[in-house]
Parts: structure tokens; C-alpha cells; sequence
């Protein structure tokens, strides 16, 4: 199966950005960058995702490398809300494969 | 709008019981997942399904059975419980796979004594 790499966890200083990456060099051409995160004692929720060029909510940003084989997700201000765990995947599929397969994260402590 | 409702959110089994674990969801999606989460780890995909009438192995099914009969409603169920089972259950769903979010629920935290 597609394995993505993170750093297991890092630190912020709430009112700085924030840069998570990851790493995925088996991604194929056509497969969709996800990132996820989940907030102590909840289930993950989503968080941005994208395919090749960078990509920006109200939550976030997504910046994907040119050979997409990796990916910085961008908080712009981190506050206290953000520590959690942030999980970066992308789905599976093809014949009779279509499955979204989670990596361990990374912890994200913000500090005040 | 209720989103993806995991029954029930606590329980507690003796080992060699069993019981199902109820996710609904109201977004008519084509898409559930079971994950189970244990302690200070990262979720590990049990089983899922494509659609109504389908389901599908994921990376830990050993133990496990599903079965998604209606399109809002995926069950998992533990035929015998073990302690090895004792994990936070969580449930997904989402419309598509490659260029769509999934929702989670809440999660169901179960126990093997």
C-alpha cells in the first residue's frame, strides 16, 4: 500500500505559521493530496486537499511540490485551537481498491 | 443536519461477547469506512464500502464482520470480542474517494474486559 511520511511532531508559538510537511514518492499522477486533523478526544476532520497546484481555504493552505511527491500544509497564525494531530494521505484505489489509508501524523503542540 | 452518528459512543464487553456498532450518515454518501485507533496511534482502516451492497477488507479485518444492507447505514460487528478489540472505533463517509472530504463521527470507545 501508498505510504506517506511525517514528522512524528513538532512545535509552534501560537500567532506564528506554521509549516507540516510530507512526504509521498509513490503518488501517482492522478491521486489527491488529503490532510486531515484531529483534535484531542475527536474524530479526525478534514482539512484541505489538492492535486497539483496550491490550494487555500479558510482553514489553511497547501502548498505540493512540482513533482508532487510532497506537501506543506500551512497555518498562517496557529492558535491554541490547532494543537492536534495532522495526518497527510491520499486515497487508494483502482480494480477493486478504493480505500483512504491513514499514516501516523503529526503532533502538533502550540505553545502560548 | 446530523452528519455521520456512531451508536453507541460507550461500551463495555466481556470477552467472548458480541455486539454491532451502528454508523449512520444523512449526506447520502456512497463511501463508509470502520477505523479503530488505539491508544497514542494513528487510525488503521478495518473494513469499508463503495456503496450499498458492497464491503470491502481494509488493513485489520481479522475479527470483524460488516455489512452496509442500506446506503446510510454501515454496521460493524464483533462476533467475539477480545481484549486485543479494545480501541476507539471511528466511523467516515464521503461521496466520492479521490476529490472529496470524508466525515467522521465521533468515534465509539469500547473495552474488553
Amino acid at each position: 500500500d501508498a505510504k506517506t511520511t511525517q514528522p512524528n511532531s513538532m512545535e509552534s508559538n501560537e500567532e506564528e505559521p506554521v509549516h507540516l510537511p510530507c512526504n509521498h514518492s509513490t503518488i501517482s499522477g492522478t491521486d489527491y493530496i488529503h490532510w486531515y486533523r484531529q483534535l484531542p478526544s475527536q474524530g479526525p476532520e478534514y482539512v484541505i486537499h489538492g492535486l497539483t497546484s496550491n490550494v487555500n481555504n479558510r482553514m489553511a493552505s497547501l502548498a505540493i511540490a512540482e513533482d508532487r511527491k510532497s506537501s506543506t500544509l500551512i497555518l498562517h497564525r496557529a492558535t491554541l485551537r490547532d494543537a492536534a494531530v495532522y495526518y497527510c494521505n491520499f486515497p487508494l484505489y483502482g480494480g477493486a481498491t478504493n480505500k483512504l489509508i491513514f499514516g501516523t501524523g503529526t503532533l502538533l503542540a502550540v505553545q502560548p | 443536519n446530523a452528519g455521520v452518528t456512531q451508536t453507541p459512543k460507550f461500551r463495555v464487553l466481556k470477552t467472548g461477547q458480541s455486539m454491532t456498532l451502528l454508523c449512520a450518515q444523512d449526506m447520502n454518501h456512497e463511501y463508509m469506512y470502520w477505523y479503530r485507533q488505539d491508544p497514542g496511534m494513528g487510525l488503521r482502516l478495518i473494513h469499508y464500502s463503495v456503496g450499498e451492497g458492497t464491503t470491502a477488507k481494509g488493513e485489520v479485518p481479522d475479527g470483524y464482520n460488516v455489512s452496509r444492507l442500506k446506503k446510510q447505514n454501515f454496521l460493524l460487528g464483533l462476533e467475539s470480542a477480545a481484549p486485543s478489540q479494545t480501541s476507539v472505533y471511528f466511523c467516515a463517509s464521503s461521496l466520492g474517494l479521490l476529490n472529496t472530504e470524508a466525515f467522521f463521527g465521533q468515534g465509539t470507545r469500547l473495552t474488553v474486559v
